[in-house]
């Protein structure tokens, strides 16, 4: 039982490069989170997936999309990357919308 | 916005210690989470309460709500060098609100 397990673990990214960041879980949760973490900042949510299907906004979703792939896979893209979108990006999951959730290891992207 | 807020910032206490920090929120809540970070972790989940409850313990946790005060506090009794960490309160909104909000986090040092 991985958990929820994240790729890759570091990535340096030039400005205006796109990548993907990939998340998945085995646990059959519903709900998945995109979290970044910045230092002083706490963490804010980029976006989230209530369910299998469905996909909605956090408090920082400019400059991302997301896929939810099926019910294990969860990933972020980011089309055009910007120095301001270097930091640590988490994902999670939760059993339903209100439950506790449970983290990946994060992702360290570095944006020059 | 950030919708629990930590305090204090950072605390630093003496191994065998008991340590408080304290959370405060803006609207009402279905549940609120207590979750650690060690450095350059994932955070993990350690204890949920409910709307409907005033206090739960689990272990050395003492964790207490109070809602009229949108307020709530941890207590890690007779701390260890291994508690030290970033201590993060969540917030899950009523109301059909499922985003989950986190503060800025609690920075604690224990001295062995």
């Amino acid at each position: 039982n991985a958990g929820v397990t994240q790729t890759p673990k570091f990535q340096v990214l030039k400005t205006g490069q796109s990548m993907t960041l990939q998340c998945a879980q085995d646990m059959n949760h519903n709900s998945m989170y995109w979290y970044r973490q910045d230092p002083g900042m706490g963490l804010r949510l980029i976006y989230y997936s209530a369910s299998e299907g469905t996909t909605d906004k956090g408090e920082v979703p400019n400059g991302y999309n997301v896929s939810r792939l099926n019910k294990r896979e969860f990933s972020l893209r980011l089309e055009s990357a910007a120095p301001s979108q270097t930091s640590v990006y988490f994902c999670a999951s939760s059993g339903d919308s209100l439950g506790e959730q449970y983290f990946g290891p994060g992702t360290r992207l570095t944006v020059t | 916005s950030q919708q629990g807020e930590e305090d204090p910032q950072a605390l630093s206490i003496q191994e065998g210690e008991n340590a408080t920090m304290n959370c405060s929120y803006k609207t009402s809540i279905n549940n609120l989470q207590w979750y650690r970070q060690n450095s350059g972790r994932g955070l993990v989940h350690l204890i949920l309460i409910r709307s409907n409850e005033r206090e739960k313990h689990s272990g050395r946790l003492r964790v207490t709500l109070d809602t009229s005060k949108k307020s709530s506090s941890l207590l890690i009794t007779a701390s260890r060098a291994a508690d030290t960490a970033s201590y993060f309160c969540a917030t899950r909104g009523s109301g059909g609100s499922y985003i989950p909000t986190f503060g800025r986090g609690t920075s604690l040092i224990v001295h062995p």
